[in-house]
């Protein structure tokens, strides 16, 4: 039973510059949240995504932007980074189906740094 | 505006117990969890509560006070691989978004 992975692990990137963080989710789940947690700080929600579509929005900017394919997968796309997008971006998987109780699944995070 | 609190940074003794308090002020409530981070690592699950009263699970137990917007986690026979980070997160209304507090690092001494 595949848990929820992320790729890549670790990525280096500059100012001003694009970056795709890819996201498979726990067989069986079909909903799909990004968070971005800074050192020492808690996760924060960026957006939702369930039957391909943005359910829910944190706030963050437009230029952070996602997608899901029809096999459940995930994408989260930055545009333009920044210094303060250095972060661990952590991906997380639910079923929507399996009732508000179901913990969501977090796969180990893509390590972003930006130079 | 929604808000979660709990301390930074606590330290307690390996065998002892200790509890994590966490409160909260959001738009609905449709239930809290705990998690537990190891540094480096991805946050695991540990207890969800959506009904007043205590729920418990080994040496982990969670508590909810909805009236009061209150819960803690208790962890009991502290172990050194207790040490990490454990965060409280709170889900409002059906199917929204869970939003996290920052996190308290649990330091152990053995």
């Amino acid at each position: 039973d595949a848990g929820v992975t992320q790729s890549p692990t670790h990525l280096i990137k500059t100012r001003g510059q694009q970056v795709t963080l890819r996201c498979s989710p726990k067989s069986g789940h079909d909903t799909v949240s990004w968070y971005q947690q800074a050192l020492g700080q808690g996760p924060q929600f960026i957006f939702q995504y369930y039957e391909e579509e943005e359910r829910q929005r944190g706030n963050f900017p437009d230029r952070f932007s996602g997608h899901q394919f029809p096999n459940y997968s995930s994408e989260l796309n930055v545009n333009a980074l920044l210094l303060g997008d250095s972060a661990l971006y952590l991906c997380a998987s639910s079923l929507v189906a399996g009732g508000s109780n179901q913990p969501q699944h977090f796969g180990d995070g893509t390590r972003l740094s930006i130079l | 505006g929604q808000n979660i609190d709990q301390p930074t940074e606590m330290t307690a003794t390996e065998g002892a117990i200790v509890q994590i308090n966490c409160t909260y002020q959001t738009s609905g409530f449709n239930g809290l969890f705990w998690y537990q981070q190891h540094a480096g690592e991805a946050p695991t699950f540990l207890s969800y509560n959506v009904l007043d009263g205590l729920e418990e699970k080994g040496r982990f137990s969670s508590f909810l006070s909805r009236s009061k917007g209150y819960s803690y986690l208790l962890l009991k026979e502290l172990q050194m691989k207790d040490s990490a980070s454990y965060l409280c997160a709170v889900r409002g209304n059906r199917d929204d978004k869970i939003i996290f507090g920052k996190g308290t690092r649990l330091h152990i001494l053995p």
